[in-house]
Order: structure tokens, then C-alpha cells, then sequence
């Protein structure tokens, strides 16, 4: 099955500053990339998603990249609030299976 | 938005007894639904995808038999733990996804998680 690797596993950034959390997958045949934001004891709560037809989408203060050919994305938050302390989880679903395989999350702490 | 529900959202069990969790999709059909296993502080694992009217798939080392899983209709997915021990202790969070609105490029929806203890 695929295999997602996400690093780093903790960041800590000052409020305002930018926060970059990066993954790996190694199946050529995903084709859509989401990312996910859980709060304690909550559901996770999606935030952003890519397709592979697309190299970037931008929502607000939160992007996302996409590079195919090496098998990376990346989520980038900028102008980061306290609010968005949070494990961040990056996922890859592949076409035909239908399946979500995680990354193994990063804790953000925004430090005001 | 499409709303996954579960129940219960803690529970409590006795080593030995068995313990039924529930994922409703409540405004949408899903035909496939997805069991995670989550331990503290780590990542979700992926332990089974139930398909409405069939049986469902397990990830290696998930044990079948231990973890039954029933998906009876278009809404409710079912996951029975068997048997428990304290070892079973972990958060399950089922997800869904509304694949008549976008079929395989849609989002996925969690539910709330169920966090079981064993004792």
C-alpha cells in the first residue's frame, strides 16, 4: 500500500512568523493530497486538499504544493496565530482504492 | 456539509466483553466507509474499509476476527470489538467519504472518534 512519510514531527514558530510541514508518499498513483488539522481529543477537520492535475492551491492564509515527479507536498501556513496550534496531518489517496493513508501528523505551537 | 456520526463517543469495557461502535453518515450515502485506529500523540492508522454489502478490507496485522466489522446499508457502518483487552485501549475514528458528489476526488469526513478503555 502507499506509504506517507511527514516531517517534521513537532514545530514551533512565533505568531506571524511562517510554518512549512512537508510529506513524502510512494505511490506513483495517488492522486489527491489533503491535509487535515486536529485539535485535542477532536475529529480531524480538513483544511486544504490538492489534485494531482494542480502544482498549488492557495486558500487564505494556507497553501498547499504539489510536486509529482518527486512525490512531494507541502502545506504552508503564513502569518500563523496562536489558534493555529494543532496536529497537522497530510494524507494520499490512491485512484482505484478508494483508501486514506496518513502521514504520521506534525504538532504545530504558535507562540504568541 | 456531509456529517459523519459516531457512537459511542467514550466507552468503558471490561477486559473480556466486546464493544459495538456506530458511524452513521447522516446526509449522504456512503458506500464505503473507513475504520482508523489512533493512539495518543501519533498518526491515524487505516484498519479496515468496510463496503456496504460485502465484506471489508483489512489492513495487514488488523485482525479480522477481533475487530468484525458490518456495513448494513448505505449509512451505518458497525465496528465490534471482540474480546477486548487493555492492549485494544486506543481512539477509533471511522470516516467517509460522499462519493456521489465527487466519487474518488472528495474529501473525507470523520467522525467524532470513540475512545475506548479497557480495563
Amino acid at each position: 500500500g502507499e506509504n506517507v512519510e511527514q516531517h517534521p514531527s513537532t514545530l514551533s514558530v512565533q505568531e506571524g512568523d511562517s510554518a512549512v510541514i512537508k510529506c513524502t508518499y510512494s505511490d506513483s498513483a495517488s492522486n489527491y493530497f489533503p491535509w487535515y488539522k486536529q485539535e485535542l481529543g477532536k475529529r480531524p477537520q480538513l483544511i486544504i486538499d490538492i489534485r494531482s492535475n494542480v502544482g498549488e492551491k492557495k486558500d487564505q492564509r494556507i497553501a498547499v504544493t504539489l510536486n509529482k515527479t518527486a512525490k512531494h507536498f507541502s502545506l504552508h501556513i503564513t502569518e500563523t496565530q496562536p489558534e493555529d496550534s494543532a496536529v497537522y496531518f497530510c494524507a494520499a489517496s490512491l485512484t482505484a482504492g478508494n483508501q486514506f493513508y496518513f502521514g504520521t501528523g506534525t504538532s504545530l505551537t504558535v507562540i504568541p | 456539509g456531509a456529517v459523519v456520526s459516531q457512537h459511542p463517543s467514550w466507552v468503558i469495557c471490561k477486559s473480556g466483553t466486546s464493544v459495538k461502535i456506530e458511524c452513521r453518515s447522516l446526509d449522504f450515502q456512503a458506500t464505503t466507509m473507513f475504520w482508523y485506529r489512533q493512539f495518543p500523540k501519533q498518526s491515524l492508522m487505516l484498519m479496515a474499509t468496510s463496503n456496504e454489502g460485502s465484506k471489508a478490507t483489512y489492513e495487514q496485522g488488523v485482525e479480522k476476527d477481533k475487530f468484525l466489522i458490518n456495513h448494513a446499508s448505505l449509512t451505518l457502518s458497525t465496528l465490534t470489538v471482540t474480546s477486548a483487552h487493555p492492549e485494544d485501549s486506543s481512539f477509533y475514528i471511522c470516516s467517509a467519504r460522499d462519493g456521489g458528489r465527487a466519487g474518488y476526488n472528495s474529501p473525507l469526513h470523520f467522525g467524532n472518534g470513540t475512545r475506548l478503555t479497557v480495563t
